[in-house]
């Protein structure tokens, strides 16, 4: 079993849709979580990193944390076809020693139609 | 500023040969890491380094050598390709970040990915 576990869809919504994006997780001592946005043949580009458990927001995305969960999600609100791309939940282990080794989910593939 | 430049994009192999991945970064960051992305698999660490002359082995080193001799450049070497190494590589730096007094996450920027195929 995966350390980090990410449906890889497809996912096809609508413009103007809520989108929600998973992950789940086995082991606790991951503390910073994040995700990441990946466009076609491109490389991944960071989109929002939290630390522990509690919600971020930033524009039309918010970043949830359930640490007792072992689960995080995603939201972007009214969602636009700019946003149609993979969009990867990362996590690394607290401290100044995961030297940017981070442990990836699979990666979800979303597509919004107009 | 480039960021972080992978060369070449794309490369096809016979089974046997060698070659090196480039990653050059001057953004002067000081760890850099190589990942595959395989479909299903996600992102998976290859080889990492804290600095230069400093590096170590990730989730799925076998069959790949680094070096850092430099803070810039970061070569991932493929020894004796296999078809089990057709992927997409991508060479990533990373700067800590701070979220008000907590301590630090680290933030990778990701190279453009080079695409391998080894027949």
């Amino acid at each position: 079993q995966k350390e980090v576990e990410q449906d890889p869809g497809p996912l096809s919504v609508p413009e103007g849709a809520i989108v929600s994006l998973n992950c789940t997780y086995s082991n606790s001592a991951f503390q910073y979580f994040m995700w990441y946005r990946q466009y076609s043949r491109k490389g991944p580009e960071l989109l929002m990193y939290t630390y522990s458990s509690g919600n971020k927001e930033d524009g039309r995305f918010t970043a949830q944390v359930d640490k007792s969960s072992k689960y995080i999600s995603l939201f972007i609100r009214d969602s636009q076809p700019s946003d149609s791309a993979t969009y990867l939940c990362a996590m690394e282990f607290a401290g100044g020693t995961s030297y940017g080794k981070l442990t990836f989910g699979q990666g979800t593939i979303l597509t919004v139609h107009p | 500023n480039a960021g972080v430049t992978q060369t070449p994009k794309f490369q096809v192999l016979k089974t046997g040969q060698s070659m090196t991945l480039q990653c050059a970064q001057d953004m002067n960051h000081e760890y850099m890491s190589w990942y595959r992305q395989d479909p299903g698999m996600g992102l998976r660490l290859i080889h990492y380094s804290v600095g230069a002359g400093i590096t170590d082995q990730g989730e799925v080193p076998n069959g790949y050598n680094v070096s850092r001799s430099t803070t810039e450049d970061f070569p991932l070497r493929l020894l004796s390709a296999a078809p089990s190494q057709t992927s997409v590589y991508f060479c990533a730096s990373s700067y800590s970040a701070t979220q008000t007094n907590r301590v630090r996450a680290n933030v990778l920027t990701f190279g453009a990915g080079s695409r391998l195929t080894v027949l």
